[in-house]
């Protein structure tokens, strides 16, 4: 089957830096994505990695190792906002079908 | 441009009862995915449609199915509730484009279903 493991819930300092660990055994391997989901708000695109290395976005940015089948989202400068939950998600070939996603990690940010 | 809508955001049933879910997706986006989210198990791939096709279905009985229209809006039903039902169904649009490079979805607010 596939299955992806993330920490369920992760507190950090407003100001500070957080990483958020994704490992995946997945039939299958495209790329892996990270979703953004405020409480009662919509799941929304963060970033893609299909190669090795880091991509930057802003504050965000995401790690891929498809040796170690690992992956990490690093958010700098925490803000209150960043407050919600993270998902990573595993796309194990084109289409949706394929996509599979985490549980979720649960950030707090405190004062 | 206008997000993907979901309608309606909230809703009670009560056991044996079906309901009917609503979707919109972005402009011009012809892929509309389901979703169904709990706390344990996230998120869960529900079917795919693309031009009023399904294209793929996950691993849900036969009480959950849908159809897409000719405009791309969506609607997914759930026939004889159970309790177990009682989550939020997310709605997903996608561009052609996006599916190629990404994968990237873009999600609509969900609808919390609650099954009494």
């Amino acid at each position: 089957g596939q299955s992806l493991e993330q920490p369920s819930e992760v507190t950090a300092v407003e100001g500070a830096i957080v990483q958020i660990n994704c490992t995946y055994q997945t039939s299958g391997f495209y790329g892996l994505s990270w979703y953004q989901q405020h409480d009662g708000g919509a799941p929304t695109f963060l970033s893609y990695n299909a190669l090795d290395g880091l991509e930057e976005t802003g504050r965000f940015s995401s790690f891929l190792s498809r040796s170690d089948s690992y992956g990490y989202l690093l958010l700098q400068e925490l803000q209150m906002k960043d407050s919600a939950s993270y998902f990573c998600a595993v796309r194990r070939g084109f289409g949706n079908e394929k996509l599979t996603f985490g549980t979720g990690t649960r950030l707090t940010i405190i004062p | 441009k206008a997000g993907v809508t979901q309608t309606p955001r909230y809703l009670i049933k009560t056991r044996g009862q079906q309901v009917t879910l609503s979707c919109s997706p972005i402009s011009g986006h012809r892929s509309v995915s389901w979703y169904q989210q709990t706390p344990g198990q996230g998120l869960q791939f529900l079917f795919e449609y693309f031009s009023e096709t399904q294209r793929n279905k996950g691993n849900f009985p036969g009480r959950f199915s849908g159809r897409q229209f000719s405009n791309s809006r969506s609607e997914m039903n759930v026939s004889t509730l159970e309790l177990g039902d009682s989550a939020l169904y997310l709605c997903a649009s996608s561009s052609r484009d996006g599916q190629r490079r990404t994968g990237e979805l873009f999600f609509g607010e969900g609808s919390r279903l609650t099954v009494l």
